[in-house]
C-alpha cells in the first residue's frame, strides 16, 4: 500500500467553480500535514499546512480527518492560475522526512 | 524567504558517465538536506537525507554506491550520479528546512537528467 494516495483527476472545472479533493495516508504515526503545489517540470511549493482543526488560506481550505487518515483540500472561486498539480505531502513520523502522494491535477478552463 | 538553489538545471549526458548536481541554501545554513527523485507522473520518492559532518542515510532500495552524497558545509550537498544509465533518467530534486520555520521543507528548482 502506498503510504499516501490520492486520486489522480484530472478535475476539469470552470473559472470561478468549486473543487475538492483530498487524499488518505497510511502511517498513523504521520504528525505534520502538507498541501504542495507543483507546476508541469517545476519544483514542489508549499500552499498551507494543514492543522487538526482545519485551517482557511484565502480561497483555499485544508481539513484533517486524524481517525479516517485522510486530508482535503477545496479550492473556491478557482482561477485560471490555480491550474497545477496539487500534492499531499505527510512527514513519517517524528523525522523530518516527507511522504508525498503522486498529485491531483486540476485544470481551471476559462 | 528561504532559498534553495540547484545546479545544472538539465543535463544529458552519455550512459557510463558520473554526473554531478549540487544543492545549496542560499541564505540559511543546513545542517540536514533532502534529495528526491520524480519520475514522469509519479511522486517524489526520498532518496536520501544528507548529514553534514556525517554519512549521508538511504533510503531502502537506493544504492549507496550509485547515488553518491557529500555535504561538504552547511550550504553545500552534492549528489553525484555513477556510471548513469537510461534509467537513472529523472527528476531530481533537493530540500532544506529553514531553522525556526518549523518543518516546512523548500525545494531546489530541480536538475533534468536525461542519459542517452
Amino acid at each position: 500500500r502506498k503510504e499516501v494516495e490520492q486520486d489522480p483527476g484530472p478535475f476539469n472545472v470552470p473559472e470561478g467553480a468549486t473543487v475538492a479533493f483530498n487524499c488518505t495516508y497510511s502511517n498513523s504515526a504521520s504528525q505534520s500535514f502538507f498541501w504542495y503545489r507543483q507546476d508541469c517540470r517545476k519544483e514542489p511549493k508549499l500552499l498551507m499546512s494543514v492543522y487538526s482543526s482545519g485551517n482557511e488560506d484565502g480561497r483555499f481550505t485544508a481539513q484533517l480527518n486524524r481517525a479516517s487518515q485522510y486530508i482535503s483540500l477545496l479550492i473556491r472561486d478557482s482561477k485560471l492560475s490555480d491550474s497545477a498539480t496539487y500534492l499531499c505531502v505527510v512527514n513519517r513520523g517524528r523525522d523530518y522526512k516527507l511522504s508525498f502522494g503522486a498529485g491531483t491535477t486540476v485544470t481551471v478552463r476559462a | 524567504g528561504a532559498v534553495v538553489s540547484q545546479h545544472p538545471s538539465r543535463v544529458i549526458c552519455k550512459s557510463g558517465t558520473s554526473v554531478k548536481i549540487e544543492c545549496r541554501s542560499l541564505d540559511f545554513q543546513a545542517t540536514t538536506m533532502f534529495w528526491y527523485r520524480q519520475f514522469p507522473k509519479q511522486s517524489l520518492m526520498l532518496m536520501a537525507t544528507s548529514n553534514e559532518g556525517s554519512k549521508a542515510t538511504y533510503e531502502q532500495g537506493v544504492e549507496k554506491d550509485k547515488f553518491l552524497i557529500n555535504h561538504a558545509s552547511l550550504t553545500l550537498s552534492t549528489l553525484t550520479v555513477t556510471s548513469a544509465h537510461p534509467e537513472d533518467s529523472s527528476f531530481y530534486i533537493c530540500s532544506a528546512f529553514p531553522p525556526g520555520r518549523g518543518n516546512e521543507q523548500f525545494f531546489g528548482p530541480g536538475t533534468r537528467l536525461t542519459v542517452l
